[in-house]
């Protein structure tokens, strides 16, 4: 099952426009992931933002964590129609010596031109 | 640097049949995870592998199986082939530590007819 769950499930908007799309997730976390993914190709990492951060910026990129609830966003500014994709969330869920993502069900994002 | 890489792309197989996919991971990364993602949901995890040993494991059943060679890269096979098999399987590798990016590959479609 899903662990952590973005919002909304998809988001459409211009060319030019910012788009925000937010993570929840229930447990405590040591750092928190984004990832975007074309169309049925590979996830690109894009930031990861510690525990212990709340603003986290890369380019047009702008992430904030809220630990007390338990919730980050991604804020993409000036959207292209090249920022067209699905972006998840994911976190590190830690069982014994393993390490594995658990990922959101995503937001797909449609930026027209 | 090449960055990781699946084979094959894309493949099609019948119900009952094996398959195997293979992942190279990045140089200098000793852990492999394999995901798996299917229409319109976030990828799943399936087994991470490091230093050649299966550190953890998914909830999927054992016709689910892997390995990890001496040079890092990676298999997983499926066995006897249900149509719902049918996904996108994601190859994932990292640097081992809490907090560090995974780096996918395109992935294999796999479809099942």
């Amino acid at each position: 099952s899903q662990q952590g769950e973005e919002d909304p499930q998809a988001l459409s908007i211009q060319e030019g426009e910012n788009a925000t799309m937010n993570c929840s997730y229930k447990t405590s976390i040591n750092n928190l992931q984004w990832y975007r993914q074309n169309s049925g190709r590979g996830l690109v990492h894009l930031i990861l933002i510690r525990s212990n951060e709340r603003e986290k910026h890369s380019g047009r990129l702008r992430v904030t964590l809220d630990t007390s609830k338990k919730s980050s966003s991604l804020l993409i500014t000036a959207s292209r129609a090249a920022d067209t994709a699905s972006y998840f969330c994911a976190r590190p869920l830690f069982s014994g010596s393993a390490r594995q993502l658990t990922f959101g069900s995503g937001t797909q994002l449609t930026v027209l031109p | 640097d090449a960055g990781v890489t699946q084979s094959p792309t894309h493949l099609i197989k019948t119900r009952g049949q094996h398959v195997t996919l293979r992942c190279s991971p990045i140089s200098g990364h000793k852990s492999v995870s394999w995901y798996q993602q299917v229409l319109g949901q976030g990828p799943q995890f399936i087994f991470q592998y490091y230093e050649k040993e299966e550190r953890g494991r998914g909830n999927f059943p054992d016709r689910f199986s892997a390995r990890q060679f001496p040079n890092y890269s990676s298999e997983l096979n499926v066995n006897a082939l249900l149509l719902g098999d049918s996904a996108l399987y994601l190859c994932a590798s990292t640097l081992q530590g809490v907090n560090t990016e995974a780096f996918f590959g395109q992935g294999t479609r796999l479809t099942v007819v």
